[in-house]
């Protein structure tokens, strides 16, 4: 089954600096990934989405992703964060009529 | 209507209780999940209900018991729950368990704290 693996436990970063987050997943075939975001106390809220065509997909909130097939990645940025950017990000696979998410990522941006 | 509604938002209860989570959507969903999700941790798929039939079961114990009374509704009853059992419970929904065009929504969450 296929997984997706975040590498970044916690990013802390400043107001205005650019965010990366990486994803990467663990299989070469067909596949489906998403951003999700989790705000403090809130529901997750889709980001953004890629399931084939352009590998630059654009997302709600200034974000975006590439697709990087040769890298097996999926990686999100933001090209300059906000205070309310604070969060929890989580990468996620659909794999066998069900989405799996990664460990996630803590962003905590400092204004 | 664009949500998915859980209630109650928090629930405390005892070891030998018989409690209920509920979900509600209105989107015209078919698909609707259970989810659990730990402190600091991501959420784990529970259950997959598709067109109001159990189609996943992820291996959770019996004491967790999910129903799906219509299109619109879905139900978590526990029993008998372990401290351990303590986590964040989501209900989240999508067009089809094949369709995520618009991939899954998800409810808030009851909060539960088995003492």
């Amino acid at each position: 089954a296929q997984s997706v693996s975040q590498h970044n436990h916690h990013v802390i970063l400043s107001e205005a600096a650019s965010l990366e987050l990486g994803c990467n997943y663990s299989y070469g075939g067909t596949v489906n990934l998403f951003w999700y975001v989790q705000y403090p106390g809130q529901h997750l809220q889709l980001l953004l989405k890629y399931f084939s065509g352009d590998p630059l997909v654009k997302g709600i909130k200034g974000f975006e992703a590439e697709f990087i097939k040769s890298k097996f990645s999926f990686n999100l940025r933001k090209p300059s964060v906000q205070w309310s950017d604070t969060a929890e990000y989580f990468c996620a696979v659909f794999n066998d009529y069900k989405l799996s998410f990664g460990a996630g990522t803590t962003v905590t941006v400092r204004a | 209507d664009t949500e998915v509604t859980q209630t109650p938002k928090h629930l405390v209860m005892g070891m030998t209780n018989k409690k209920s989570l509920k979900c509600e959507q209105h989107m015209g969903h078919r698909a609707m999940y259970w989810y659990k999700q730990k402190a600091k941790k991501p959420p784990e798929l529970m259950f997959v209900y598709s067109y109001e039939k159990l189609s996943i079961n992820e291996s959770v114990p019996s004491r967790f018991s999910p129903e799906c009374p219509n299109s619109s509704l879905l139900n978590l009853h526990l029993h008998a729950l372990q401290p351990e059992d303590s986590a964040l419970y989501l209900c989240a929904s999508s067009l089809s368990t094949t369709d995520l065009s618009y991939g899954y929504t998800f409810g808030s969450g009851t909060r539960l704290t088995v003492v």
